[in-house]
């Protein structure tokens, strides 16, 4: 268990809708990233947060926002839903900018 | 930035025999260089790390080995055993820089 925790584990939805993933860090981590895990590209860098603030950029898509809250979880949004956001989203958390990463067990998100 | 290529991306092995996995990097900078491993169903988990001013580093039956000239590293496992299968990603990084990572291998370990 690497004390990173995300809901929900499984979440099916239709195209055009919108679905928040939600993230715990690990207690006493400040960082938290996003990463969109796809079959034929690998772990894609999203967005990342450090204690609240928007820290780097990666892929991330006009249609998908995040953001930190002050108790430092941290919330995915994706929107506009298309069949090629279907993927396993991953949360991970450091203690610090850059430090190990531990990730959750990530949210697996089907568009249909 | 930094490109991290990963191979074979997949890869079968016997029960006891040795699995080696090989990453090339872009950025002749980057100075830090880990491997996670990923279980069906399960996040990433750092299995082993090493840092630019080290050739080799070893962890029971895991090792890295890092060629800075050629801008590889590699992951060695000895005496693989079944919970060995798993996707295994490389990554790199230059200082304060994210992480980039490879797109996986599959490393298979056949009873």
């Amino acid at each position: 268990d690497s004390g990173v925790t995300q809901t929900p584990k499984h979440l099916i939805t239709a195209t055009g809708q919108r679905v928040t993933l939600r993230c715990s860090p690990r207690s006493g981590d400040l960082s938290v990233y996003w990463y969109q895990q796809s079959l034929d590209q690998g772990l894609q860098f999203l967005i990342q947060y450090y204690n609240g603030e928007e820290r780097a950029k990666g892929n991330i898509l006009e249609r998908f926002s995040a953001q930190q809250f002050p108790d430092l979880h941290s919330e995915l949004n994706l929107s506009s839903l298309e069949l090629g956001d279907s993927a396993l989203y991953f949360c991970a958390s450091s203690v610090e900018a850059p430090g190990e990463l531990f990730f959750g067990e990530g949210s697996r998100l089907t568009v249909l | 930035g930094e490109n991290v290529e990963q191979h074979p991306s997949t890869l079968s092995v016997q029960e006891g025999d040795s699995a080696v996995i090989k990453c090339t990097y872009s950025d002749s900078a980057s100075n830090y260089f880990p491997w996670y491993k990923q279980e069906l169903g399960k996040g990433p988990q750092l299995i082993i790390d090493i840092r630019s001013n080290v050739g080799e580093k070893k962890d029971q039956r895991i090792a890295v080995t890092l060629n800075k000239t050629a801008k590889h590293f590699s992951l060695h496992i000895t005496e693989t055993q079944p919970e060995d299968s798993a996707v295994y990603f490389c990554a790199a990084r230059r200082g304060n820089n994210r992480l980039a990572f490879g797109k996986g291998n599959q490393v298979v370990v056949i009873p």
